[in-house]
């Protein structure tokens, strides 16, 4: 069982270009989180599904989209990237929403120059 | 909203007793929750706890004061292997908001 996996591991990008993250979960679980992680700011929730088909915005939506068109993915598009989006991203996926635990994957570290 | 303070970091002894504490302020605050990081890898979840009171699970334990707005958790026996950042976040009553805190990176010392 490979729990969560996502793709690239790592990616240099160039500023302005389009970047799609995938992350795809093989729990069935029902929701989807996209989290960034900047050194001393902690995870920020960027967007989360709470079941296929449904999407909302977190804290730090701007300059994100996802989609949700299936249980087990739930790629994270970056339209035109810019230096400030250089960080490490992670999904997540909970059985349910709220109270439940969320399991991790193990990261994207994406720099865009 | 939800806002969370944690230590930044903090220093422990191999062998030694550490406790990392969190407080939050919250609207619709369900329950909090502890995740463990290692560096350059994913957080693990460690404890959740709903109602007041300790949950001891092994060499660590969770406590929750709702009233207070604080939990703590606390680490035994510490390891080498338990230096990591500890994350602790708060989940709401709606379902959609999952907030964490800076996180507290610890390390032990032989």
């Amino acid at each position: 069982i490979a729990g969560i996996t996502q793709a690239p591991t790592s990616q240099i990008l160039a500023a302005g270009r389009r970047m799609t993250l995938r992350c795809t979960q093989d729990m069935r679980h029902n929701a989807m989180y996209w989290y960034r992680q900047d050194l001393g700011l902690g995870l920020r929730l960027i967007h989360y599904s709470n079941t296929a088909g449904t999407t909302g915005k977190g804290e730090v939506p701007d300059g994100y989209s996802v989609s949700r068109a299936n249980t087990d993915d739930f790629p994270l598009t970056l339209a035109s990237a810019v230096p400030s989006q250089t960080s490490v991203y992670f999904c997540a996926s909970s059985e349910g929403t709220g109270t439940d635990t969320q399991y991790f994957g193990p990261g994207t570290r994406l720099t865009v120059l | 909203g939800q806002n969370i303070d944690q230590p930044t970091e903090m220093t422990a002894t191999e062998g030694a007793i550490v406790q990392i504490n969190c407080t939050y302020q919250t609207s619709g605050f369900n329950g909090l929750f502890w995740y463990q990081q290692h560096a350059g890898e994913a957080p693990t979840f460690l404890s959740y706890n709903v109602l007041d009171g300790l949950e001891e699970k092994g060499r660590f334990s969770s406590f929750l004061s709702r009233s207070k707005g604080y939990s703590y958790l606390l680490l035994k026996e510490l390891q080498m292997k338990d230096s990591a950042s500890y994350l602790c976040a708060a989940s709401d009553n709606y379902g959609q908001n999952f907030v964490f805190g800076p996180g507290t990176r610890l390390s032990v010392l032989p």
